[in-house]
């Protein structure tokens, strides 16, 4: 199984709604990461998560919150966003969290803040 | 600073035709590279990759070449057919801050004309 789920598929909310993104895989990897992609644009990291312990967050608002349950689960909790964090959020994960380990990626949550 | 881009952003190509798409590097000192697709709706796929003790890793109607010289990364895809339109986004796996991240470039669209 080489899968990465994400739900829900698309997420509309507004700027006062607390909402969460989910993020599952069963392969064992010890490292996920979530991802921004706005349209036309390649993906930007914004957390990696490595063996459950958050190891890089790139500077993201806090209105994004990243949670890892355990090893199998990424979340990314939501909170008074705003309409320009309307974007594609793709969950990834790899082996390890080192220098020669493929990221395999999630379909995404289409995400639209009103 | 430092950045994974692409020289051309369409590449249109007949069906049946080889299809090349480039990538350039500027840090010297990455020693991984990931190509990915990405279908419309869909999160990137991984297609292949290559260390830098590599010149050249080939897959299924795939290759891709590296010349860390002028450190310039391609894609070969041979016999390119319609499922093979997509965006195109080479990755580097960079160590920043003690942590490896992946940094995308800035994509490139394959069109495949029947």
């Amino acid at each position: 199984d080489t899968e990465v789920t994400q739900t829900p598929k698309h997420l509309v909310m507004g700027m006062t709604n607390k909402k969460s993104l989910k993020c599952e895989q069963h392969m064992g990897h010890r490292a996920m990461y979530w991802y921004k992609q706005k349209a036309k644009k390649p993906p930007e990291l914004m957390f990696v998560y490595s063996y459950e312990k958050l190891s890089i967050n790139e500077s993201v608002p806090s209105r994004f919150s990243p949670e890892c349950p355990n090893s199998s689960l990424l979340n990314l909790h939501l909170h008074a966003l705003q309409p320009e964090d309307s974007a594609l959020y793709l969950c990834a994960s790899s082996q390890e969290g080192g220098s020669s380990y493929e990221q395999y990626f999630g379909p995404g949550t289409r995400l639209t803040v009103t | 600073g430092e950045s994974v881009g692409l020289h051309l952003p369409t590449l249109s190509v007949q069906e049946g035709d080889n299809s090349i798409i480039n990538c350039a590097y500027s840090n010297s000192a990455s020693d991984y590279f990931i190509w990915y697709k990405q279908e419309s709706g869909k999160g990137p796929q991984f297609i292949i990759d290559i260390r830098s003790n590599m010149d050249k890793r080939q897959g299924q109607r795939v290759t891709v070449l590296l010349n860390k010289t002028v450190k310039h990364l391609s894609l070969q895809i041979a016999a390119t057919q319609p499922g093979d339109s997509a965006v195109y986004f080479c990755a580097e796996n960079r160590l920043m801050d003690s942590s490896y991240k992946l940094i995308f470039g800035s994509g490139t669209r394959l069109l495949v004309r029947p």
